[in-house]
């Protein structure tokens, strides 16, 4: 079964420091992606970074990059040069695609405070 | 271009009651989740939409239904409230790719 694991329910950081938030995952599908959202406290889901695990090299937006480690089903945000709206929730998530089943399941969530 | 537009944002009802949930997806999508979210938790799934029909569903009881209309736009519903659905419900659209849902800004519903 697809399972999404984050193991570090909050984190505090010093601002324009770099942060890793971690994440492993579980799936017997070859085919599938992994998707990292950040949560203010105004409920949206916000959509950072993408990772396909046919991709052969880590994906980067802007200041996200995900440490893809196949082989260990780990796949890290990392958050360069933090600031103080960073400061959220973060979900790991993941999605197979097959037929008939295309759904993206969730992490429990890690709470980042930025610290100024 | 809107996005995901979800309504009410806000919602207070009593145990007992049932209640209903509108998504409007992005332009261009065809697909809708919907999702329960409690309070410092990760979304839980609750069922998708597509071509106005149930296509997959989670671990969630009978009494959580929705519909799918034929613009797309979807509706959840809630019978016999519990004090235990309290919870942001969030809707999230997409199209039939690997890439990622685009999300609302949920529902808060507050059972009492």
């Amino acid at each position: 079964a697809q399972k999404i694991t984050q193991t570090q329910p909050g984190m505090f950081v010093q601002e324009k420091e770099a942060v890793t938030l971690d994440c492993t995952y579980d799936t017997s599908d070859p085919s599938y992606g992994l998707f990292w959202y950040k949560q203010p406290s105004s409920g949206e889901m916000i959509f950072l970074i993408y990772q396909g695990s046919y991709d052969q090299q880590n994906a980067t937006e802007g200041r996200y990059s995900l440490n893809f480690q196949k082989a260990r089903k780990s796949a890290n945000l990392v958050i360069s040069a933090s600031q103080l709206g960073d400061s959220a929730m973060y979900f790991c998530a993941m999605r197979d695609v097959k037929w008939g089943d295309d759904k993206i399941i969730f992490g429990k969530g890690t709470r980042l405070h930025i610290l100024p | 271009d809107a996005g995901v537009t979800q309504s009410p944002t806000h919602l207070i009802k009593t145990r007992g009651q049932q209640v209903t949930l509108r998504c409007s997806p992005k332009s261009g999508h065809d697909t809708v989740s919907w999702y329960q979210q409690a309070l410092g938790q990760g979304p839980q799934f609750i069922f998708q939409y597509y071509e106005e029909e149930e296509r997959q569903r989670g671990n969630f009881p009978d009494r959580f239904s929705g519909h799918q209309f034929p613009n797309y736009s979807s509706e959840l519903n809630v019978n016999a409230l519990l004090l235990g659905d309290s919870a942001l419900y969030l809707c999230a659209s997409s199209h039939d790719n690997l890439y990622g849902y685009t999300f609302g800004s949920g529902t808060r519903l507050t059972v009492v």
